[in-house]
């Protein structure tokens, strides 16, 4: 099946530092990725929508200038936070999907980032 | 705009024992249906998918969901739990024509597994 692979597992650093998470589907092309988030014992919360080639658009509340997202190629997107405070830690999730609509979204395996 | 309720938070059954979780789903056409298993501290594995055909529909692990358009439901099935099935379970709702629009997920479903 389909495969997502997303980098890193987990991050733990200092506040302030900026973190790039990657995101890149293996076997098939990703016209379009999803970043999430997601808290403990909830849902997943979409951040951001992107399709490569294009500026990612961004669900309303969260800010893109913090939350930079790049999807410059059909394989990889990447996620990074900027200036990252200990709020902004979580669980995040990419996800990846082809060009039609019955295709399913294929998810990585998340990255648990930690901001002290 | 699509909508997809799971009316359990937290269902705890019996290993051995069969399964049923429930998903709702509100939307005008004929969706694109989808359940997802996440366990602690990883990502969300698809179990399954309806897009058309046979309303019953069979996926990895042994589970099977049956889409009841009557009913705007989508409901998962597994005859006999494994303590391993324990995890959080999503059902998503996809439109038609909409390639790049993300999927409409559900609250989630705990299950719990005892001996």
């Amino acid at each position: 099946g389909a495969v997502v692979s997303q980098h890193p597992s987990r991050v733990i650093c200092k506040s302030g530092t900026s973190v790039k998470i990657e995101c890149r589907s293996l076997d098939f092309q990703a016209t379009t990725m999803f970043w999430y988030r997601q808290f403990p014992k909830q849902s997943l919360m979409l951040m951001a929508t992107s399709n490569e080639g294009s500026k990612a658009t961004y669900e309303q509340g969260v800010e893109k200038d913090k939350f930079l997202i790049n999807h410059a190629s059909l394989t990889l997107s990447t996620l990074t936070v900027t200036s990252a405070h200990p709020e902004d830690s979580s669980f995040y999730i990419c996800s990846a999907k082809g060009p039609l609509s019955n295709q399913p979204q294929h998810f990585g395996d998340g990255t648990r980032l930690s901001i002290l | 705009a699509q909508s997809v309720t799971q009316p359990d938070i937290h269902i705890t059954v019996s290993e051995g024992a069969s399964l049923e979780l429930r998903c709702n789903y509100s939307y005008g056409a004929t969706p694109y249906l989808f359940w997802y298993v996440q366990s602690p501290g990883q990502g969300l594995q698809l179990l399954l998918k309806y897009f058309s055909g046979d309303t019953l529909v069979q996926g990895i692990k042994g589970f099977e969901a049956e889409f009841k358009r009557s009913q705007s439901s989508f409901n998962l099935r597994k005859p006999s739990v494994h303590w391993s099935d324990a995890a959080e379970y999503f059902c998503a709702v996809g439109r038609m024509n909409s390639g790049n629009t993300p999927l409409v997920f559900g609250k989630g479903t705990r299950l719990s597994v005892i001996a």
